[in-house]
């Protein structure tokens, strides 16, 4: 079935950019997203990207997505404490009925 | 504008006992799906409705059910409480089947 991936730690130093990857299986995709979700927080959508769409740059967050690979990455500028929480990849509109989500990053920063 | 509304916050629950969540979507959005996320499995599709329809259905047992209502307001009920059942149930609502979806704060759901 269909399938996303994530590395499940991330840390940087405050300040620097942080890059939390995602690969996905489904090549029917029509949108895939960022999640971002706090302790005992709902989950917030940060951004998505259309499948025809190479990059999608909104402030800090830049999306690249690389369809041939279906490969997603969401990169934070100027990475701050407020930042810390679980970043979730998920795609949608494709074979499978609602949004698949990977597992999660944890994005830890380093004072 | 609102936000989704998902209400109760916190249930304490028996094996056995069933339970109904409920949630409210954002304005004018009629498609609402549920998810449930679990530390061992993540977040999991359960079910998405359209305009009082179930349009999509995750592969969870007959247990769990749903329904829309005429305001696209939803209501989750999980019969004969297992264990296992324990976790957090988000709903989430968009605009359209498959849209991009706009969560809520979860209900989280004990079963002792």
């Amino acid at each position: 079935g269909e399938d996303v991936e994530q590395s499940l730690f991330l840390s940087v130093r405050e300040g620097d950019s942080s890059v939390i990857n995602c690969t996905y299986t489904d090549s029917s995709s029509t949108y895939l997203y960022w999640y971002k979700q706090e302790p005992g927080a709902g989950l917030q959508l940060l951004t998505y990207i259309f499948s025809n769409m190479d990059m999608k740059q909104d402030q800090r967050l830049t999306v690249l997505l690389n369809k041939k690979d279906k490969h997603l990455s969401l990169r934070i500028a100027d990475t701050q404490t407020g930042d810390s929480a679980i970043y979730f990849c998920a795609e949608g509109g494709g074979g499978a009925d609602g949004l698949t989500f990977g597992k999660g990053t944890h994005l830890i920063i380093q004072p | 504008k609102a936000g989704v509304t998902q209400t109760p916050r916190y249930l304490i629950k028996t094996r056995g006992q069933q339970v109904t969540l409920s949630c409210s979507p954002i304005s004018g959005h009629r498609s609402v799906s549920w998810y449930q996320q679990t530390p061992g499995q993540g977040l999991q599709f359960l079910f998405e409705y359209f305009s009082e329809t179930q349009r999509n259905k995750g592969n969870f047992p007959g247990r769990f059910s749903g329904r829309q209502f005429s305001n696209s307001r939803s209501e989750m009920n999980v019969s004969t409480l297992e264990l296992g059942d324990s976790a957090l149930y988000f709903c989430a609502s968009s605009l359209r089947v498959n849209g991009e979806a706009f969560f809520g704060q979860g209900t989280r759901l004990t079963v002792v």
